[in-house]
């Protein structure tokens, strides 16, 4: 039973548009939500997070929204940028206060093209 | 400030073997995790380590096993290996308190013969 998916397998995006990366869950136990991004060969580096208690959290370049009636986040990557190419797993966990029992989605591989 | 090592980064064992691999956390992080990375499936939580015992466990069979010292330095054992525990090891560590991120080592990329 996946409880966090990431339906895109896939996405190819132009250098300076949006990316927009979605991430689904089902257990409403979950109350902080994580990205991360992957290179190959590399573990997952930590990206942005937000607790349930927020509907947006911005840093930089990236910002995620949180839906939580639609069990719903995205991430938003505005520009984006060829080294912005990479795999991206969302990513949840519950208690508040523990993120280290995260629950995983499978990934979406974002390819930036210039 | 150092961050996760784990060591090996590359390993290759035959079926039926056991494996152990290491992870050392940054520097006053007391939690450790573990997951396993597969090719379509994800990362996979193995197994969670808090001041030397084992506080969450993920749904893999009794061969995967773990401990943590009083370093807060974790290792993880996989015994009688089968080719389907040919994965990506990623180990991460975290302080714990209040709402914080994992961070990640590099893995160690384990090849079943």
């Amino acid at each position: 039973d996946q409880q966090v998916k990431q339906n895109s397998p896939s996405l190819s995006v132009q250098e300076g548009r949006i990316s927009i990366l979605n991430c689904d869950y089902t257990n409403s136990m979950f109350d902080y939500f994580l990205w991360y991004k992957k290179y190959p060969a590399e573990g997952p580096t930590f990206l942005i997070s937000i607790s349930s208690i927020k509907d947006k959290n911005e840093d930089g370049r990236f910002t995620v929204f949180l839906n939580k009636s639609a069990k719903h986040l995205s991430l938003h990557i505005v520009p984006s940028q060829p080294g912005d190419s990479a795999v991206y797993f969302c990513a949840a966990s519950s208690p508040t206060g523990t993120a280290s029992k995260l629950t995983f989605g499978t990934g979406t591989r974002l390819q930036v093209t210039l | 400030k150092a961050g996760v090592t784990q060591t090996p980064r590359y390993l290759i064992k035959t079926r039926g073997q056991q494996v152990t691999l290491s992870c050392s956390p940054i520097s006053g992080h007391r939690s450790v995790s573990w997951y396993q990375q597969t090719p379509g499936q994800g990362l996979q939580f193995l197994f969670e380590y808090f001041s030397e015992t084992q506080r969450n466990k993920g749904n893999f069979p009794g061969r995967f096993s773990g401990r943590q010292f009083s370093n807060s330095r974790s290792e993880m054992n996989v015994s009688t290996l089968e080719l389907g525990d040919s994965a990506l090891y990623l180990c991460a560590s975290s302080h714990l308190q209040g709402e914080t991120e994992a961070f990640f080592g590099q893995g160690t990329r384990l090849t079943v013969v």
